[in-house]
């Protein structure tokens, strides 16, 4: 069984500073490790995947995040936040056997920018 | 291409009653899946179909709860009798699987449903 554990439901940062998300996956088998963005009352939308290529994946809106098996994370980073960055993010594991490719989401982190 | 598209957007219902919901995959897409959001949650899956076979349901999925999609198209998840713990945004996607890949994994906006 897959799991991912998003440390921080609440994040706050100032515009123009980074912006870290952290996420934490367990996994039984190389896993496929996404990050979702959802605005209000929006569906989610892929800001980037890692499938077992380069561990530094990079996403749209500038964001990038490194696969780091040694500590089974996959944070998410940004280095300049913009206003328009405030909103709900998730990280997200599928199984790489690819039976069925549901996804297992964590709970989410909020993001806030603040001026 | 439209993306996938869910109707309708909001629903009220009182417990009890009956809903359905409807979602349109992309054209191309074989696989649907459906997910379940309650509020301050990340989504939660509860079913998938791979053209009209419905291949897993999650033990989330209730025997008031089905899901069904005819000639490998468009999908509808039914709620029968409605609770109000059944109040949340349910989610569609779609992909295209291949082989041992699977492309293009897009969600719609979702359907939010109250039951009061």
């Amino acid at each position: 069984a897959q799991s991912v554990t998003q440390l921080g439901s609440h994040v706050s940062v100032s515009e123009g500073a980074l912006v870290l998300l952290r996420c934490n996956y367990s996994s039984s088998v190389p896993p496929y490790l996404f990050w979702y963005v959802q605005y209000p009352n929006q569906g989610l939308q892929l800001l980037l995947k890692y499938t077992s290529a380069a561990t530094l994946v990079k996403g749209i809106n500038g964001f990038e995040a490194e696969f780091k098996k040694s500590e089974t994370s996959f944070h998410l980073t940004k280095p300049s936040a913009h206003m328009s960055d405030a909103a709900e993010y998730f990280c997200a594991v599928s199984d790489r056997s690819g039976t069925a490719s549901k996804l297992t989401f964590g709970t989410g982190t909020r993001l806030q920018v603040t001026l | 291409d439209t993306g996938v598209s869910q109707d309708p957007r909001h629903k009220i219902t009182k417990r009890g009653q009956n809903v359905t919901f409807r979602c349109d995959p992309i054209s191309e897409h074989n696989r649907l899946y459906w997910y379940r959001q309650t509020l301050g949650q990340g989504p939660e899956f509860l079913t998938y179909f791979q053209n009209e076979a419905q291949l897993e349901k999650s033990r989330l999925l209730s025997d008031r709860f089905s899901a069904e999609r005819p000639k490998g198209s468009f999908s509808t998840l039914e709620i029968q009798r409605t609770e109000q713990g059944d109040s949340a945004m349910y989610l569609c996607a779609s992909s295209y699987r291949t082989g041992a890949n699977n492309y293009g994994y897009t969600f719609g906006s979702g359907t939010r449903l109250t039951v009061v």
